[in-house]
């Protein structure tokens, strides 16, 4: 058990409309990440978050959102579904970003869009 | 941004031989570079690390190489077992105007043939 918590495990939905990925980080930890899996594809880095503020930005796209709150836990908003988003929603967490840190994963979220 | 490139994208091997998966990068400032381990609808998890100050490090049967002026480093298996199939992943910490975060190579699948 990594400490990291991902809700849902599974989600099913059509394509059009919008889904919520929750993740809570390790006790402690400041810094989440979300990571986007497809199918025989490796991890895209899609956005980082330290204690509440936006950090750093890779390959998301204007149709997803994310936050975190103050509590630390954080959201990431995937709408307008498209048949392509079906992928595994990796969230991540760490101590103290721009250190050497091990990222801790959570079990992921599994999107399928039909 | 920094890009990482990771060969084989599949590697098979006898169960008892050895199994090296190498990566480049391009961030010549990157300084950190651990190895994720995925079984089968798990999550990635660390199995080694290595930092730019060092050229070699062991765990048993896993040991990583790095090279910083050619930029690349490699992970290697020896006496490769069956529970070591898997995908691995190389990585290495950007960094760079505040953000900071992994990124990873496309994965190896190894495959351990009895």
């Amino acid at each position: 058990d990594s400490g990291v918590t991902q809700t849902p495990k599974h989600l099913i939905t059509a394509t059009g409309q919008r889904v919520t990925l929750r993740c809570s980080p390790r006790s402690g930890d400041l810094s989440v990440y979300w990571y986007q899996q497809s199918l025989d594809q490796g991890l895209q880095f899609l956005i980082q978050y330290y204690n509440g503020e936006e950090r750093a930005k890779g390959n998301i796209l204007e149709r997803f959102s994310a936050q975190q709150f103050p509590d630390l836990h954080s959201e990431l908003n995937l709408s307008s579904l498209e048949l392509g988003d079906s992928a595994l929603y990796f969230c991540a967490s760490s101590g103290t970003p721009g250190r050497d840190g091990e990222l801790f994963f959570g079990e992921g979220s599994r999107l399928t869009v039909l | 941004g920094e890009n990482v490139e990771q060969h084989p994208s599949t590697l098979s091997v006898q169960e008892g031989d050895s199994a090296v998966i190498k990566c480049t990068y391009s961030d010549s400032a990157s300084n950190y570079f651990p190895w994720y381990k995925q079984e089968l609808g798990k999550r990635p998890q660390l199995i080694i690390d290595i930092r730019s100050n060092v050229g070699e490090k062991k765990d048993q049967r896993i040991a990583v190489t790095l090279n910083k002026t050619a930029k690349h480093f490699s992970l290697h298996i020896t006496e490769t077992q069956p529970e070591d199939s898997a995908v691995y992943f190389c990585a290495a910490l950007f960094s760079g105007g505040g953000a900071d975060g992994l990124t990873f190579g496309k994965g190896t699948h190894l495959i351990i043939q009895p």
